[in-house]
């Protein structure tokens, strides 16, 4: 059962257009991440935050960007989508620890192609 | 940064057989060692994870070991099932101590068939 909440689900859009990828987490995590999983599986880390008004930006440079007004809530936009852009978009969340052991909690992901 | 290597890429195997999945990694400071599958449509959740104190560590049909030595880590599943088909990765990341990242660097994920 799904503690983490991504939509669309799947979405299909034009080049241009200023797009916004919701998540949700209800775990009370501090700690939420973006990652990008192309065809091949591989999975790139493009921003993370750990706690209400903080980003950082990941491995993989990205032209998203991403807030963080409160702690629940994590959307990522992207001011003008390209076919580039099309990929597997996944939001994690985990708790601040000490020690850094922590699991991620995925959700399960949006799926953008812009045309 | 960290790296971590995972092989192989595809693995089949019959209903009822073991599959067994490796991983190296580079950096001797990382201490945790999670273990994700994927199954189609869906995020990646969490099946096992094993930290440096640890040489082993058993759920079920589903175990991980780890080398430090080695600086490797491998996913062991027995008596596969239809239903353990999908995409596992191997994940590494360090404690909060000295310098570098302290995110988790995921390997490039197993395509795991189980034949019935």
């Amino acid at each position: 059962e799904a503690d983490i909440y991504q939509t669309p689900r799947y979405l299909v859009i034009g080049t241009g257009k200023k797009i916004t990828l919701e998540c949700s987490q209800t775990m009370g995590h501090d700690k939420m991440y973006w990652y990008q999983q192309d065809p091949g599986m591989e999975l790139h880390l493009i921003h993370y935050s750990y706690g209400v008004n903080s980003t950082e930006k990941g491995d993989l440079s990205s032209e998203s960007t991403v807030s963080r007004i409160r702690t629940e809530h994590f959307p990522l936009t992207l001011e003008s989508a390209r076919p580039s852009h099309t990929s597997q978009y996944l939001c994690a969340s985990s708790r601040g620890d000490r020690q850094n052991n922590s699991p991620l909690h995925f959700g399960n992901g949006t799926r953008l192609t812009v045309t | 940064g960290e790296n971590v290597e995972q092989h192989p890429s595809t693995l089949s195997v019959q209903e009822g057989d073991s599959a067994v999945i490796k991983c190296t990694y580079s950096d001797s400071a990382s201490n945790y060692f999670p273990w994700y599958k994927q199954e189609l449509g869906k995020g990646p959740q969490l099946i096992i994870d094993i930290r440096s104190n640890v040489g082993e560590k058993k759920d079920q049909r589903i175990a991980v070991t780890l080398n430090k030595t080695a600086k490797h880590f491998s996913l062991h599943i027995t008596e596969t099932q239809p239903e353990d088909s999908a995409v596992y990765f191997c994940a590494a990341r360090k404690s909060y101590s000295g310098a570098g990242s302290y995110q988790l660097t995921f390997g490039k994920g197993t395509k795991l068939s189980v034949i019935p």
